[in-house]
This record gives C-alpha cells, sequence and structure tokens, in this order.
C-alpha cells in the first residue's frame, strides 16, 4: 500500500515568518492530495488540496506544491500568525472516494 | 461540521468490555471511514464502508467489528476492549471522489 512520510514532525517559528512541511509519497498511482489542520482537541479540517495535473495551489497565505517526478508535496505558510499554531496532517489518495495515508503530523507553533 | 456526529464524546470503560461508538452524518455521502489517532501514527484507518451494507478493511482492523445498514450510520464495536486500543477515534465520511470530512471525536479510555 502507499506509504506517507511527513517531516519535520515539530517546527517553531516566529510570527510574520513562513512554514514549510514536507511529504513524500510511494505509490506513483496518487493522484490526491489533501493538507489537514487540526487544533488541539479539535477534528482535523481540510486547510488545501491538490490534484496530481496541477503543480502548485494558493490560497490566501497558503499554497501547496507537487512534484510527481521526485514524489513529494510541501504544504507553504507565509506570514504566519500565532493562530496558524496546530497540527499540520498531509495525505495521499489514489482515488479520493477511497483511502486516504496520512502522515503522521507536524506540530506547528508560532511564537508571537 | 454539524452534519456528522459522533457519540458518546468521552467513554471509560474496563478491559474486557464491548464498546460500540456511534456516527452518524446527514449528508448522504456515499463512504464513511473510522480511524484512531495516536501520538506518534497520526490518524490510522480501521475500517471503511463504500455503500450501506458495503465495508472493508483499513490498516488496523484487529479487535474492531463495524456494519453499515444505513448510508447515515456507521457504527464501530469493540467486541473486547483492550488497554492498546485506548485511543481518540474519528469518524468521517465522503461522497465518491470528495474530500473527507471528520467528527468531533470520541476520546476512548480502556482501563
Amino acid at each position: 500500500g502507499e506509504n506517507v512520510e511527513q517531516h519535520p514532525s515539530t517546527l517553531s517559528v516566529q510570527e510574520g515568518d513562513s512554514a514549510v512541511i514536507k511529504c513524500t509519497y510511494s505509490d506513483s498511482a496518487s493522484n490526491y492530495f489533501p493538507w489537514y489542520k487540526q487544533e488541539l482537541g479539535k477534528r482535523p479540517q481540510l486547510i488545501i488540496d491538490i490534484r496530481s495535473n496541477v503543480g502548485e495551489k494558493k490560497d490566501q497565505r497558503i499554497a501547496v506544491t507537487l512534484n510527481k517526478t521526485a514524489k513529494h508535496f510541501s504544504l507553504h505558510i507565509t506570514e504566519t500568525q500565532p493562530e496558524d499554531s496546530a497540527v499540520y496532517f498531509c495525505a495521499a489518495s489514489i482515488n479520493t472516494g477511497n483511502q486516504f495515508y496520512f502522515g503522521t503530523g507536524t506540530s506547528l507553533t508560532v511564537i508571537p | 461540521d454539524a452534519g456528522i456526529t459522533q457519540s458518546p464524546r468521552y467513554k471509560i470503560t474496563e478491559t474486557g468490555r464491548q464498546v460500540t461508538l456511534m456516527c452518524h452524518q446527514t449528508w448522504s455521502h456515499s463512504y464513511m471511514f473510522w480511524y484512531r489517532q495516536d501520538l506518534g501514527h497520526g490518524l490510522r484507518l480501521i475500517y471503511y464502508s463504500a455503500a450501506a451494507d458495503i465495508t472493508d478493511k483499513g490498516e488496523v482492523p484487529d479487535g474492531y467489528v463495524v456494519s453499515r445498514s444505513k448510508t447515515e450510520n456507521f457504527p464501530l464495536t469493540l467486541e473486547s476492549a483492550t488497554r492498546s486500543q485506548t485511543s481518540v477515534y474519528f469518524c468521517a465520511s465522503s461522497e465518491t471522489r470528495g474530500t473527507q470530512y471528520f467528527g468531533p471525536g470520541t476520546r476512548l479510555l480502556v482501563l
């Protein structure tokens, strides 16, 4: 099956700086890559996603890039704010209706 | 988010007892999923269902049983709870080829 690795496991940045979280996947058939944000004690919530026919997608301060050749994708958060502090999970899926394979998460702390 | 609910939100039980966690969604999504979340392991899929009466194993199915007699409900049963099943359990649902939406979670403690 698919194997998704996520790095780093923890990340601390100063408010206003950028944060980058990287994930790699093993199955070249994977074609959908969502990112979830989970605040402490809350449910995971989708923040952005990308499909394999797109190399980059942006939504305000958040962007995701995908390199199919290298089988890795990254989450970029610019101008970080304290409310960005959370655990972020990447995932890969061959079919968005079927199984998601999640990374182990990155705990992001934004220091005011 | 209010479209998918889980009950109970918190549960304490003892080793060997049977426990059922409930999941209900109002979106008529075809797919439903059960995950467990443990520190260092992220979200691991236990079981999923593509439609009523269709279920399939995920990554960590041992010790769990599911059923799906109605599209909107997907209960997860621990037949004989063990301490290693102490975890946070999330239910999720999606349309076919759609993203997954998570319920609020159930915190289970097995003593």
